[in-house]
């Protein structure tokens, strides 16, 4: 079955240190989204990808950064990590225009903690 | 105003209870929207779309108010596995496959 997955599901790392969240997908879906879920915020978009080599900057996106050289990848990079970037991370897909419909489909999130 | 507005409850209720979520959206072009049901700890997922004629997927009713730019959940004969957050969701425009979410309502249901 088709599927996404993340990695690693928790993580421990401290400030200033580059940490990269991997996610794969195995639908063959376009679109690819990472977000960050905190308490009293919701799900808020980091950044998104609609195809192998576009990258798009999302409402939360300074301190973050993603790379697509595939369909299946999009993984996200803090590049110094900060505690304020401690916070559960959900990576979502979904098909494109003639490929379905726009609905996510989520990962099972990393929760990361930066000490 | 925000983007998607929810009551974050909590709602308690007894099963076999009947309970509706409401939410309410900024953007007039918004074209989709969906409910997401998010157990504690675990991602979100797709529980029903919602369209102009509203849909009924079992003991979930869903409803969208284009005029009041409003969207309702009912839940009819609550069990306790309905226990969880409620996301309400928004697609700002055809050409765009951004979703925009709500905070949740999380929703327990009691024994």
């Amino acid at each position: 079955d088709a599927e996404i997955t993340q990695s690693p599901r928790h993580k421990i790392t401290e400030t200033g240190r580059q940490v990269t969240l991997a996610c794969h997908q195995t639908w063959n879906h376009n679109n690819m989204f990472w977000y960050r879920q905190d308490l009293g915020h919701g799900l808020r978009l980091i950044h998104y990808s609609y195809g192998v080599q576009d990258t798009n900057k999302g409402e939360v996106s300074d301190g973050y950064s993603v790379s697509r050289s595939n369909t299946e990848d999009l993984p996200l990079t803090l590049e110094s990590a900060a505690s304020s970037q401690t916070s559960v991370y959900f990576c979502a897909s979904s098909g494109a225009e003639g490929q379905g419909t726009d609905t996510q489909y989520f990962g099972p999130g990393t929760r990361l903690t930066v000490l | 105003r925000k983007e998607v507005e929810q009551d974050p409850g909590p709602f308690n209720v007894p099963e076999g209870a009947t309970v509706a979520f409401n939410c309410t959206y900024s953007n007039s072009a918004s074209q989709s929207f969906f409910w997401y049901r998010q157990d504690c700890r675990k991602e979100p997922k797709l529980l029903m779309s919602v369209y102009s004629s509203g849909n009924e997927d079992g003991r979930f009713t869903a409803q969208l108010n284009r005029a009041s730019q409003y969207i309702s959940l009912l839940i009819r004969d609550s069990k306790l596995s309905d226990s969880a957050t409620y996301l309400c969701v928004v697609t700002p425009s055809t050409s765009n496959y951004k979703l925009t979410f709500g905070k949740g309502t999380l929703l327990t249901v009691n024994p």
